[in-house]
């Protein structure tokens, strides 16, 4: 059970778009299409963003959007506001478990 | 509304047991697989268990297999979290989580303190 990695953090000014990576491996991220999105902000429960690698509960801007490649997943955020300032992680079905990424700072500046 | 309230944190000795309930509310509770997921002070979100509907199914990290049990009472519409022989590495806020949708759904947490 390894933990999926993330880019530890991220930065970019509001209005512009940031892409943050995921990668894992070929029995989690690159085995399923179950990869979802977290917003966690401080002192508050994770949100889900994104799940099913594309897929966008209802009520999360579609300025928020999720892709995968291979063993990578991808989430990218446009038109960056400062409400968007958090940490994300990624989390992937794993086969009877889930692994979830080391979690990714960004700083809208 | 679909509520998850999780309480039976607390303070406890190196060694010792807790027993977490996470409480459902809101939703038919029993088709759901329910997950753990802790987070230490400062650090990430680590997933702990899950559970199927049945509770026929059960998983664990290796970090706490052989030492923490899931278990559910679909009657009473709640999940539960047996931990023993913690150390100090299992402090942390647990999280219980609804798998629909990712885990679309999330508790407060819990905060469990091993310490001496």
């Amino acid at each position: 059970q390894s933990a999926l990695t993330q880019p530890r953090s991220v930065s970019e000014s509001p209005g512009q778009s940031v892409a943050i990576s995921c990668t894992g491996t070929s029995s989690d991220v690159g085995a399923y299409d179950y990869v979802s999105w977290y917003q966690q902000h401080p002192g508050k429960a994770p949100k889900v963003m994104i799940y099913d690698v594309t897929k966008r509960p209802s009520g999360v801007p579609d300025r928020f959007s999720g892709s995968k490649s291979g063993n990578t997943a991808s989430l990218t955020i446009s038109g960056l506001q400062a409400e968007d300032e958090a940490d994300y992680y990624c989390c992937s079905w794993a086969g009877n478990s889930l692994a979830f990424g080391g979690g990714t700072k960004l700083t809208v500046l | 509304e679909v509520q998850l309230v999780e309480s039976g944190g607390g303070l406890v000795q190196p060694g010792g047991s807790l027993r977490l309930s996470c409480a459902a509310s809101g939703f038919t509770f029993s088709p759901f697989r329910m997950h753990w997921v802790r987070q230490a002070p400062g650090r990430g979100l680590v997933w702990v268990s899950l559970i199927s509907g049945d509770g026929k199914t059960t998983n664990y990290a290796d970090s706490v297999k052989g030492r923490f049990t899931i278990s559910r009472d679909n009657a009473k519409n709640t999940v539960f979290l047996q931990m023993n022989s913690l150390g100090a590495e299992d402090t942390a806020v647990y999280y219980c989580a609804r798998d629909q949708n990712g885990l679309g759904y999330w508790g407060q947490g819990t905060l469990v303190t091993v310490s001496s």
